[in-house]
């Protein structure tokens, strides 16, 4: 697709329910990251995989958080037994290259347009 | 503190003036820094990037970034009311890991 593709757009879960939120970068993008964004502050890093090694993942705020990238493009965030706090905005995003530390014009980050979760 | 810090604002200017954000941030290692713009309800946006101490421009956009004092800014000339949106600031010290501050607020009135 022409741009980072994130699906539910909305999801609406109950404290203690298992959630999914998948992400689909652009095609052929080595790097992806899943940030967290709470309502009026700026996104927070969660993990950042290559291809699909997860390289990085000590963003995730807890065990409940997992996320993986089985074939190097499609990854999923999953939150088992959601609390409130859960609730935000969940971004992902994919860079063409491998990350090594945006000092790069090809290292530009683009963002899909996120999920909003809102645990009830 | 924290890593990064912005004013939240909101910050107000009138159609046409020079909009000026500003951003502080504490590891003195970083490298590079990022300014996204994100409209309500969407995604973040990169719309400048600067590495180097001094000033980088891009059209209406100016970047300044002062390693000594740890200070970034961005400088918005000839503000149009499309321009009213929350101006993310962000770093990297060379890892993984982007910093994001928690947004100025920007509104241009016309």
């Amino acid at each position: 697709g022409a741009g980072v593709s994130q699906s539910p757009r909305y999801k609406v879960a109950k404290r203690g329910q298992d959630v999914a939120l998948r992400c689909d970068p652009i095609s052929g993008h080595v790097s992806l990251f899943w940030y967290q964004q709470a309502l009026g502050q700026g996104p927070e890093f969660l993990t950042y995989f290559q291809n699909e090694a997860q390289l990085d993942k000590s963003g995730l705020p807890s065990d409940r958080f997992f996320a993986e990238r089985p074939e190097g493009s499609v990854s999923t965030l999953k939150i088992q037994r959601t609390q409130q706090e859960d609730s935000a905005v969940y971004l992902c995003a994919s860079s063409l290259v491998v990350w090594a530390g945006g000092d790069a014009t090809n290292e530009k980050l683009f963002f899909g347009s996120g999920t909003q979760l809102s645990v009830l | 503190q924290k890593e990064v810090e912005q004013n939240s604002g909101p910050l107000s200017v009138p159609e046409g003036a020079i909009a000026s954000l500003n951003c502080t941030y504490s590891d003195r290692v970083s490298q590079s820094f990022f300014w996204y713009r994100q409209y309500s309800g969407k995604s973040p946006e990169l719309i400048m990037s600067i590495y180097s101490n001094g000033d980088k421009e891009d059209g209406r956009f100016t970047a300044q970034l002062n390693k000594a004092s740890q200070y970034v800014s961005l400088l918005i000339r000839d503000s149009q009311p499309s321009d009213s949106a929350t101006y993310l600031c962000a770093v990297n010290t060379g890892g993984f890991k982007t910093i994001f501050g928690a947004g100025t607020r920007l509104f241009v009135k016309a």
